[in-house]
């Protein structure tokens, strides 16, 4: 099994809701990883975890709430979230978390806040 | 900290060639290349870890000098199916992708 299974595929909310994204994968990686990807733009880096720790955060606002519950689960808890959040957003995983760790990625959630 | 990426978008005609560059400002020891076809998610494409070293997938293939902290991307003969944004990335950060457009 070498996928990244991300749910849901589409999400619409509102400003005052609270929702989650959640990844999956079972290839026995242990880094996980969340990204923020806008139209024609790359994607750019949110979060990091290693061996289900945090170890990266790369400044992102207290509205996202990420959540490693064990080494194949990756959530992202989302609340009061702003029309500028609509997203695609992605979820990878890699073997470790070096520099020469080859990333597979989930196919995404498409984000919109109304 | 992310690579800088050139040229923003190509258009080709089936069977041309392009070259994509992505060169760092700091030192770059790996260099990883990745292809996002649209309403999909990026797929691995190579990774070149020494200066000088070449790889290729399908008639895709790139070269590392790491001396320069840049590498170039290859495709040759291209095909529709090459058609996509194309992103190299150091380590987990990514350059800002070059459009590619194959046409018949």
């Amino acid at each position: 099994d070498t996928e990244v299974t991300q749910t849901p595929k589409h999400l619409v909310m509102g400003m005052t809701n609270k929702k989650s994204l959640k990844c999956e994968q079972h290839m026995g990686h242990r880094a996980m990883y969340w990204y923020k990807q806008k139209a024609k733009k790359p994607p750019e880096l949110m979060f990091v975890y290693s061996y289900e720790k945090l170890s990266i955060n790369e400044s992102v606002p207290s509205r996202f709430s990420p959540e490693c519950p064990n080494s194949s689960l990756l959530n992202l808890h989302l609340h009061a979230l702003q029309p500028e959040d609509s997203a695609l957003y992605l979820c990878a995983s890699s073997q470790g978390q070096g520099l020469n760790e080859k990333l597979f990625f989930g196919s995404g959630t498409q984000l919109s806040v109304l | 900290q992310q690579p800088v990426q050139s040229p923003q978008a190509v258009i080709l005609r089936e069977g041309e060639d392009a070259v994509i560059n992505c060169s760092s400002s700091k030192a770059l020891y790996s260099v990883h290349w990745y292809r996002q076809k649209h309403g999909e998610a990026p797929v691995f494409l190579m990774i070149l870890l020494k200066g000088g070293e070449q790889k290729g997938h399908e008639k895709i293939s790139a070269s590392f000098n790491e001396k320069k902290q840049q590498s170039s991307l290859y495709l040759t003969a291209s095909q529709l199916s090459y058609s996509g944004t194309y992103f190299c990335g150091k380590g987990m950060r990514f350059g800002a992708g070059t459009r590619l457009t194959v046409k018949p």
